[in-house]
């Protein structure tokens, strides 16, 4: 149980192209899903918290305008990096939270290798 | 404070061996300690997680020592195996109004050589 998947795996694209990565939890339902971005043997940044139905909460000096959250359903949560850059090139990873008396655990995505030529 | 400091930044431990991380924090109001295991190129997965009601936990060969009085936390892995060469996260949460953003350490590269 507790599966999260993420779509595409890798995608790469050309500058000034957006892209959109979907996060997915497949058998439980997240109120809560979190967006990471991870540079080469880095540690995980926390981009934003996107809560089902309402606005990501972007963590500070992470562009709202570049980096759009929806999180339409209980199940999907989707981050479009907007007119991408070089710099942009990253892994991007997603978590969902689990409810109840397991609210603290998130669950990994495999991420998704973003390379912008 | 949210910092969550590791060390040490890798390690190399032989076959059979006892692997051993550490991790420290300021915060005390951080009541959730998970420990991740990542592979290259894939998402950290969860290994074993700590409260601070308790000073040891244990999963087969996955242990959580939690020092609270020196705020401070290891995971030890017993027998360690070339499968367990990975990056290893300690991270640390507070769980109180639903604030469960995870602060994560800078990661351990863990390496066990035959």
């Amino acid at each position: 149980g507790a599966v999260v998947s993420q779509h595409p795996s890798w995608v790469i694209c050309k500058s000034g192209t957006s892209v959109k990565i979907e996060c997915r939890s497949l058998d439980f339902q997240a109120t809560t899903m979190f967006w990471y971005r991870q540079f080469p043997k880095q540690s995980l940044m926390l981009m934003a918290t996107s809560n089902e139905g309402s606005k990501a909460t972007y963590e500070q000096g992470v562009e709202k305008d570049k980096f759009l959250i929806n999180h339409a359903s209980l199940t999907l949560s989707t981050l479009t990096v907007t007119s991408a850059h070089p710099e942009d090139s990253s892994f991007y990873i997603c978590s969902a939270r689990l409810g109840g008396s397991l609210a603290d655990t998130q669950y990994f995505g495999p991420g998704t290798r973003l390379t912008v030529l | 404070q949210q910092q969550v400091k590791q060390s040490p930044q890798s390690l190399i431990v032989q076959k059979g061996g006892i692997s051993i991380i550490n991790c420290a924090y300021e915060n005390t109001a951080f009541d959730y300690f998970p420990w991740y295991q990542q592979f290259p190129g894939k998402g950290p997965a969860l290994l074993i997680a700590i409260r601070p009601d308790v000073s040891e936990k244990k999963e087969g060969r996955f242990t959580i020592s939690f020092n609270k009085s020196a705020k401070q936390f290891s995971l030890h892995i017993m027998d360690s195996q070339p499968g367990d060469s990975a990056t290893y996260f300690c991270a640390a949460s507070i769980s109180l109004f639903g604030n469960e953003k995870l602060t994560f350490g800078t990661g351990t590269r863990l390496t066990i050589i035959p």
